[in-house]
């Protein structure tokens, strides 16, 4: 099993573009989520998703768009990028229906100029 | 609303010294706890868990165990090795309803020097 893979690694964008971070699991995993991580912030929840079809609002959702037509994929829109997305971005997946034991992928370190 | 409180750091430890990170939290309703380590450049992983009150969640000489009447979840080691340089998270869980959010505390930055 590949786990949580995530592309790309990297990425700049200036203010204004639009971009979407992948975001794949092959474990059969219910539930997939979005985290952003910021310095002294910890970990801030963005979207989630209980199952295909089904999608919800963490505790930053604004100025991202998340969709999931399969069980295995789970990407991130960006909608118009500013400064304040500069961060890093993890997706993450866990077999139950809710998030008790995640598995996380390697992050997707996004810089807004 | 649920939270999680960890210690602030950075902690900074000499190898094989004795590693404690505090960790407490409020939720309404009774929780599942755990510790996941995040290593330099890389996503976060499980490192324990505790499931019910008195449990005791251990992995890699990692030690927590869930105090119900403290709300506490302290994480442990006897003797670090600069191998467990990393972040160390406190996260909690509440099941049932319409709550399918981990709530993480802060972090805890700990650096081990040889």
């Amino acid at each position: 099993n590949a786990g949580v893979t995530q592309t790309p690694k990297f990425q700049v964008l200036k203010t204004g573009q639009s971009m979407t971070l992948q975001c794949a699991q092959d474990m059969n995993h219910e539930y997939m989520s979005w985290y952003r991580q910021d310095p002294g912030m910890g970990l801030r929840l963005i979207h989630y998703s209980v199952g295909a079809g089904i999608t919800d609002q963490g505790e930053v959702p604004n100025g991202y768009n998340v969709s999931r037509s399969t069980t295995e994929d789970f990407p991130l829109r960006l909608l118009s990028a500013a400064p304040s997305q500069t961060s890093v971005y993890f997706c993450a997946s866990s077999y139950n229906r809710g998030p008790r034991e995640q598995y996380f992928g390697p992050g997707t370190r996004l810089t807004v100029t | 609303g649920n939270s999680v409180t960890q210690m602030e750091g950075p902690v900074t430890l000499s190898e094989e010294a004795f590693l404690t990170i505090n960790c407490t939290y409020t939720a309404t309703g009774y929780p599942s706890l755990f510790w996941y380590v995040q290593y330099p450049g890389e996503g976060l992983q499980l490192l324990l868990k505790a499931t019910k009150a008195d449990d005791k969640g251990s992995n890699k000489g990692f030690e927590a165990t869930y105090r119900k009447e403290t709300t506490s979840f302290h994480l442990e080691k006897g003797s670090v090795q600069v191998s467990d340089s990393a972040v160390y998270f406190c996260a909690l869980y509440i099941s049932g309803g319409s709550n399918y959010k981990l709530t993480f505390g802060k972090g805890t930055l700990l650096t081990v020097n040889p």
